[in-house]
């Protein structure tokens, strides 16, 4: 089963334009990451928040993390063309095995 | 630096035949994975190694076989080959197995006919 399920599954938006995606988890966590993923390539990641951060920033992208929630957003800010790819949220346990959602397929539109 | 590498691109298999997936590592990584992709489904665990020598299984790890003789490789072996088996793989490095970012490598496309 999977870990973390991403929300909404599919986001369409104008170049200039700021995304947001979402991702829930269901067990406690250690760290929960982003990866990009364009279309036939493998995935790139993009930032890694740990358990005890709230808030985490890197160029354009924000993520946040609310734990008593077990919930993970990424904004992108002004998005470009190039962002145009899907996004996978993944959260590693106790155990520390990466376990991936199912993702999020950002289409930007020029 | 190569990054990780993975032989070969693309492959067919027809139902029952073996094969095995390359991959490797020059970052000195301790921990590799091995994940496959289905449409809609995201990634799923097959095998990881967080070291030489040593393999665990993940999400899915029937049908497939790993191990780990050297850092640098860590091959996925399909023992019979199955219809259900037809997805992406992707195989996994980082430094150790948690908080740490993995740096994946470019996947091999098996379709098993």
């Amino acid at each position: 089963s999977q870990q973390g399920e991403e929300d909404p599954q599919a986001l369409s938006i104008q170049e200039g334009e700021n995304a947001t995606m979402n991702c829930s988890y269901k067990t406690s966590i250690n760290n929960l990451q982003w990866y990009r993923q364009n279309s036939g390539r493998g995935l790139v990641h993009l930032i890694l928040i740990r358990s005890n951060e709230r808030e985490k920033h890197s160029g354009r992208l924000r993520v946040t993390l609310d734990t008593s929630k077990k919930s993970s957003s990424l904004l992108i800010t002004a998005s470009r063309a190039a962002d145009t790819a899907s996004y996978f949220c993944a959260t590693d346990d106790s155990s520390y095995k990466l376990i991936f959602g199912s993702g999020t397929r950002l289409l930007v539109r020029p | 630096n190569a990054g990780v590498t993975q032989t070969p691109k693309f492959q067919v298999l027809k139902t029952g035949q073996s094969m095995t997936l390359q991959c490797a590592q020059d970052m000195n990584h301790e921990y590799m994975s091995w994940y496959r992709q289905d449409p809609g489904m995201g990634l799923r665990l097959i095998h990881y190694s967080v070291g030489a020598g040593i393999t665990d299984q993940g999400e899915v790890p029937n049908g497939y076989n790993v191990s780990r003789s050297t850092t640098e490789d860590f091959p996925l072996r399909l023992l019979s080959a199955a219809p259900s088996q037809t997805s992406v793989y992707f195989c996994a490095s980082s430094h150790r197995q948690g908080g740490n970012e993995q740096y994946f490598g470019p996947g091999t496309r098996l379709t098993v006919t």
